[in-house]
């Protein structure tokens, strides 16, 4: 059974600061790999989708790396900024369902 | 236009009563899923119907039965609500079951049961 998770659980920064969020999954057999955003109360967006070919993929300051062999993938924020706030889910594809981790909540101090 | 849309957004009932969630989706995805967001906020699979067929049930309770009368359309039907229903309730589609394109989803339903 599929099992991911995400650390840290919570991440609070001065605005303009790199932020990092880790993904780490426990079997390396996925289709691919999504990052996600939430804001509360709200649905989820898509940010990036990472196929299991692929090393990483980038969009704008957002950039999310796949280490499919060690089970790991890293979203990467450049310079973020106050809307940044938010969850951010990691969720890797398996046979005709996604496998969520439990989200990084982060906040980014004005 | 919205990819995938849910009715109702908000849903307050008492314990007991049956109700229905619905679901459509326009960007001509085969498969679309049921996912819930309990109170801390993790996401897990319900249903997942792949051609109107379903692929998987995610040791869901019987209360509980999807029905896709075709690919556009996957609806949540509850039966004997119980409290611990509440939760957001989340429809999501894919162009192909781990497909390359990803998962696209809806802003979902919050049930609240009273």
């Amino acid at each position: 059974k599929q099992e991911v998770t995400q650390i840290p659980a919570a991440l609070s920064v001065p605005e303009g600061e790199n932020l990092v969020l880790n993904c780490s999954f426990t079997d390396s057999a996925i289709y691919n790999l999504q990052w996600f955003r939430q804001d509360p109360g709200k649905g989820l967006t898509s940010l990036l989708l990472i196929q299991s070919s692929q090393r990483e993929q980038t969009s704008g300051r957002l950039n999310a790396s796949l280490d499919k062999s060690s089970g790991r993938s890293t979203l990467y924020i450049a310079a973020s900024q106050p809307g940044d706030s938010a969850t951010y889910l990691c969720a890797v594809h398996d046979d005709y369902k996604l496998s969520f981790g439990a989200g990084t909540t982060v906040t980014v101090r004005a | 236009d919205t990819a995938v849309s849910q009715t109702p957004k908000y849903l307050v009932t008492q314990m007991g009563n049956d109700k229905s969630i619905k679901c459509e989706q326009n960007l001509g995805h085969d498969t679309m899923y049921w996912y819930k967001q309990d109170s801390k906020k993790f996401l897990k699979i319900m249903f997942s119907y792949n051609n109107k067929e379903l692929i998987i049930n995610e040791t869901v309770p019987n209360r509980f039965s999807p029905k896709s009368p075709d690919k556009a359309h996957l609806n949540l039907h509850i039966n004997s609500l119980e409290l611990g229903d509440s939760a957001v309730y989340f429809c999501a589609s894919s162009q192909v079951s781990g497909s390359t394109y990803g998962y696209t989803f809806g802003s979902g339903t919050r049930l609240t049961v009273v």
